[in-house]
Order: structure tokens, then C-alpha cells, then sequence
């Protein structure tokens, strides 16, 4: 079974810049998360899709990110413009369900964003 | 708001010994589940173990094992048997029953030395 795959990998841009990562989820899951990882901190939630419908943006920054699951598989998360303080990993994470017991999360590789 | 604190930042043991991860959690909740993740160098987390709240019996996975104390609103992490490819951060983790906001502890980096 195909793992949660992401992308890029790796990207720096200059503050006041805009970024898009992209997410694929494991098939079928129909359940899909965003998190921001800061150095030295563990994963803080941002955005929680159930098929292409939010169940939970309530931390995410509103006025500089953004991010849609259009057809209930794959996601993409934007940021602009970028701050300084946006550094991170970036993780997308799946999960078969919301229940149990379907509520375990499969973690991607992240996208580690520098912001210069 | 539940939160989870992670009071060791790092931590080193020696291969072949045995490591215990301490981890305590503050919810008003009764019903939750809690996990510690394993995240290596420069590769991606995966889930080491779980325990939901209900169950009174601490849960082993092969050299991992866990001490849950619900009432002290503790959830420690032991290693048996370390190896060098345990070298890792490791999280641990809250979620609500029927929750999927999971609230991560800021880590603790473990080296195990040969």
C-alpha cells in the first residue's frame, strides 16, 4: 500500500512570497490533516478535511493560509503571503475515518519550508 | 483545552538497555486516546503505540511497552532492548474520543549509543 506522498520536498522562498505544498493521501482515506511542525515543537494541527469538507480549520491563519481538497482526494495547502515565523515542516497525515477505530494517522515525508 | 508536556527533552541510552519516556497530559475528558509516534532523522513519523483511556491494561507492542496511570494523567513510553535504529524524536500524543484534533508534547530526542 502506497504511503502518503508529498511535495516538494524542500522549498525557501523570500518573505512576502507565496507557496503551495501538495498532498496525497492513501487511498481511500477519506479523512485528511494538515499540520505545521516548527523546530523543537511537535506537530500543531491547522486543517482537517472529512472527504472535501472542513471538519476543523479553527487553527489555521485564515488571512495568509489556505487550503482546499477539491475532489475529496488529493490537497493542497498555500500560504501568501509568507512571514519569517512560517518556517516549518509542513505534514499531511490521513486516516481511514473519523471513528474509531479508523481514526489512526498515517504521516507523509513533509515539505520543509525556509522562509528568508 | 488538553494539553501535553514532554518533560525530557533528550535523552541517551545504551544499546541492548532498556529507556522509559515520560509523558503527562492534562484533559477534563474521561473517554481519549493517547500515543506515542516515532519520528527518525529526516524520515517520516510513524505510530509506535496506542492505549485508549478505557482499557486498564497497559499496551505492548513487541519492545515497546507503556505505563498508563489515568488518574495521575500519566503515559510513559518503555524501550526494552534498545536499538540503534530506535534513534529518534518521539511524540506523544492526545485525542479526544471521537476527535481527531491530535495534540502532540514538543518531543524528546533519543540517541542510542552503541
Amino acid at each position: 500500500e502506497a504511503g502518503v506522498a508529498q511535495s516538494p520536498r524542500y522549498k525557501i522562498i523570500e518573505k512576502r512570497q507565496s507557496v503551495a505544498f501538495w498532498c496525497n493521501p492513501i487511498s481511500g482515506h477519506a479523512t485528511l490533516y494538515w499540520y505545521q511542525q516548527i523546530l523543537g515543537q511537535g506537530p500543531k494541527l491547522l486543517i482537517q478535511f472529512q472527504n472535501n469538507g472542513v471538519v476543523d480549520d479553527s487553527q489555521l491563519p485564515k488571512d495568509r493560509f489556505s487550503a482546499e481538497r477539491l475532489k475529496g482526494v488529493d490537497s493542497t495547502l498555500k500560504i501568501q503571503p509568507a512571514k519569517l515565523e512560517d518556517s516549518a515542516v509542513y505534514l499531511c497525515a490521513s486516516s481511514p475515518g473519523l471513528a474509531a477505530p479508523s481514526y489512526e494517522q498515517y504521516f507523509g515525508p513533509g515539505t520543509r519550508l525556509t522562509v528568508t | 483545552a488538553q494539553t501535553v508536556t514532554q518533560s525530557q527533552p533528550e535523552m541517551s541510552v545504551q544499546e541492548a538497555e532498556t529507556v522509559t519516556l515520560s509523558c503527562t497530559y492534562d484533559t477534563s475528558e474521561s473517554n481519549y486516546y493517547l500515543f506515542w509516534y516515532k519520528q527518525p532523522p529526516s524520515r517520516q513519523m510513524i505510530l509506535v503505540i496506542r492505549q485508549e483511556a478505557y482499557k486498564q491494561q497497559n499496551a505492548t507492542e513487541n519492545r515497546f511497552s507503556v505505563n498508563f496511570q489515568k488518574a495521575a494523567k500519566s503515559f510513559s513510553l518503555k524501550i526494552s532492548d534498545s536499538q540503534l535504529g530506535d534513534t529518534a524524536m518521539y511524540f506523544c500524543a492526545f485525542m479526544k474520543y471521537n476527535n481527531n484534533d491530535m495534540r502532540f508534547g514538543a518531543g524528546t530526542r533519543l540517541t542510542v549509543k552503541p
